[in-house]
C-alpha cells in the first residue's frame, strides 16, 4: 500500500514569492491534515479536511496561506507571499476518519521550505 | 488551552539501559493518545496508541506506554534500548473535538 505522498521534498524560494505544496493521501482516507513543523518542535496543525470540507482551519494564517482539497482526495497548500518565518517543514498526514480508532494518522515525508 | 508536555528534550542512554519518556497533557475530556517516532531521515510513524480499555498498551519494537488518567500522563517505556532506537519521539493527544496536539518531542540518542 502506497503511503502519503508529498511533493516537492525540498523548496528554496526568496521572500515574497509564492509557493505550493502537494499531498496525495492514502487511498480511502477521508481525513487529511496539513501540519507545520519548526526545528525542535512538534507538528502544529494548520488545517484538517473531512473529504473536501475544511472542518478545522483555525490555525491557518489566512492572510497568506490557503489550501484546497477539491475532489476530496489530493490537496494543495499555498503560501503567498512567503516570509522568512515560513521556513519550516510542511507535513501532510491522512487518516480513515477523525474519531476513535479511525484517527491514527499516517504521515508523508514532508516538504522542507527555505525562504531566503 | 490544551497542551502536551514532554519534559525530557534530550536523553542520552547506553545500550541496554531502560527508557522512560514522560508525556503529560492538559485536557479534561476523553482523549486518544499516541506516541510517534521519527528516525533520522525518515518520516513520522506510529509507535503505539491508546483508545480505550487496558491502560497499558504495547507497540512495535518492544515499546509500551501506560495511560494514567488521574495524572493526565502517557509515559513511554522500553526495558532495554538499542542503538537503533536513536530517534525523536513525539507524544500526541487527540481530543474529543478531534484536535490533534503534539508535544515538542524528545531526542533520544543511544550510545553503542
Amino acid at each position: 500500500e502506497a503511503g502519503v505522498v508529498q511533493s516537492p521534498r525540498y523548496k528554496i524560494i526568496e521572500k515574497k514569492q509564492p509557493v505550493a505544496f502537494w499531498c496525495n493521501p492514502i487511498s480511502g482516507h477521508n481525513t487529511l491534515y496539513w501540519y507545520l513543523q519548526n526545528l525542535g518542535q512538534g507538528p502544529e496543525l494548520l488545517i484538517r479536511y473531512e473529504n473536501e470540507e475544511a472542518v478545522d482551519d483555525s490555525q491557518l494564517p489566512k492572510d497568506r496561506f490557503s489550501a484546497e482539497r477539491l475532489k476530496g482526495v489530493d490537496s494543495t497548500l499555498k503560501i503567498q507571499p512567503a516570509e522568512l518565518g515560513d521556513s519550516a517543514v510542511y507535513l501532510c498526514a491522512s487518516s480513515l476518519g477523525s474519531g476513535g480508532p479511525y484517527n491514527e494518522q499516517f504521515f508523508g515525508p514532508g516538504t522542507r521550505l527555505t525562504v531566503l | 488551552a490544551q497542551s502536551v508536555s514532554q519534559h525530557n528534550h534530550h536523553v542520552i542512554l547506553s545500550e541496554a539501559a531502560s527508557l522512560e519518556l514522560g508525556c503529560n497533557y492538559s485536557y479534561g475530556g476523553t482523549v486518544n493518545l499516541f506516541w510517534y517516532v521519527q528516525y533520522p531521515g525518515q518520516h513520522l510513524q506510529l509507535l503505539l496508541k491508546y483508545f480505550s480499555g487496558d491502560p497499558l498498551v504495547k507497540g512495535i519494537k518492544g515499546f509500551e506506554a501506560e495511560f494514567i488518567k488521574s495524572k493526565f500522563s502517557f509515559n513511554l517505556r522500553k526495558p532495554s534500548v538499542q542503538w537503533s532506537d536513536t530517534a525523536e519521539y513525539f507524544c500526541a493527544v487527540a481530543t474529543g473535538t478531534y484536535k490533534y496536539i503534539f508535544g515538542t518531542g524528545t531526542r533520544l540518542k543511544v550510545l553503542a
